[in-house]
């Protein structure tokens, strides 16, 4: 079955604490991107990978990391948290450029305290 | 950053009702998906639009990205309760790297 997955699910943390969501997926998709959801604001890029060793910024990188050495993983890194971190983030890859079949994985409930 | 506005926030019908969604900018994307998103779950992708003017149809969902391709709509005919969640439409920049999302309609539809 085609899926991005995403651990843990749920991660309550307190601020300075670093730590990873990792993400996975099992298409061989080279596309790879990380999204945050938010009340009121929707939902918006932090960064994404159009193929291993290949990342950029998207609209809210600020206090974020990536990593893209293996096709199928692409870990988001949080080296402090913030409480302004806390939110809902999903990852999603796609075949290539333009977007077609992406595939969001079941979201991350991120709590900073 | 391109900005999508989408309207209405909220819809709330009765079950067989006609209904429309609007997607609008003043930026010119690549392309423009259609999501659909349940409590507790990552969006679902419905439909991709890639040409000015075109339009998709995904049974009772009808899809159109506008001729300058700066908005769409999304129309659902005989709305049922599970048409009920979160559609978020979303439009790709000219590289299609980057997808910028609308805030998204919560729909209900009542039996």
């Amino acid at each position: 079955e085609a899926q991005v997955t995403q651990n843990p699910r749920y991660l309550i943390t307190v601020t300075g604490k670093k730590l990873t969501v990792t993400c996975s997926q099992n298409m061989n998709h080279e596309y790879m991107s990380w999204y945050r959801q938010d009340p009121g604001l929707g939902l918006r890029q932090i960064y994404y990978s159009m193929n291993v060793e290949v990342t950029d910024k998207g609209d809210v990188p600020e206090g974020y990391k990536v990593s893209r050495k293996e096709k199928r993983n692409f870990p988001l890194i949080l080296e402090s948290p913030s409480p302004n971190q806390t939110s809902l983030y999903f990852c999603a890859s796609a075949v290539g450029q333009g977007f077609y079949e992406q595939y969001f994985g079941p979201g991350t409930r991120l709590t900073v305290t | 950053t391109q900005l999508l506005e989408q309207s209405p926030q909220f819809l709330s019908i009765q079950e067989g009702e006609n209904l429309t969604v609007y997607c609008n900018s003043s930026s010119v994307f690549s392309s423009l998906q259609w999501y659909r998103q349940e409590p507790g779950e990552g969006p679902v992708l419905l439909v991709t639009v890639v040409t000015g003017g075109e339009v998709k149809k995904l049974k009772r969902l009808t899809f159109q990205f506008g001729d300058a391709r700066k908005d769409s709509s999304l129309h659902i005919t005989a709305a049922q309760p599970g048409d009920t969640g979160l559609y978020l439409c979303a439009g790709a920049n000219n590289a299609g790297n980057m997808l910028t999302f609308g805030g998204g309609t919560r729909l209900m539809v009542k039996p």
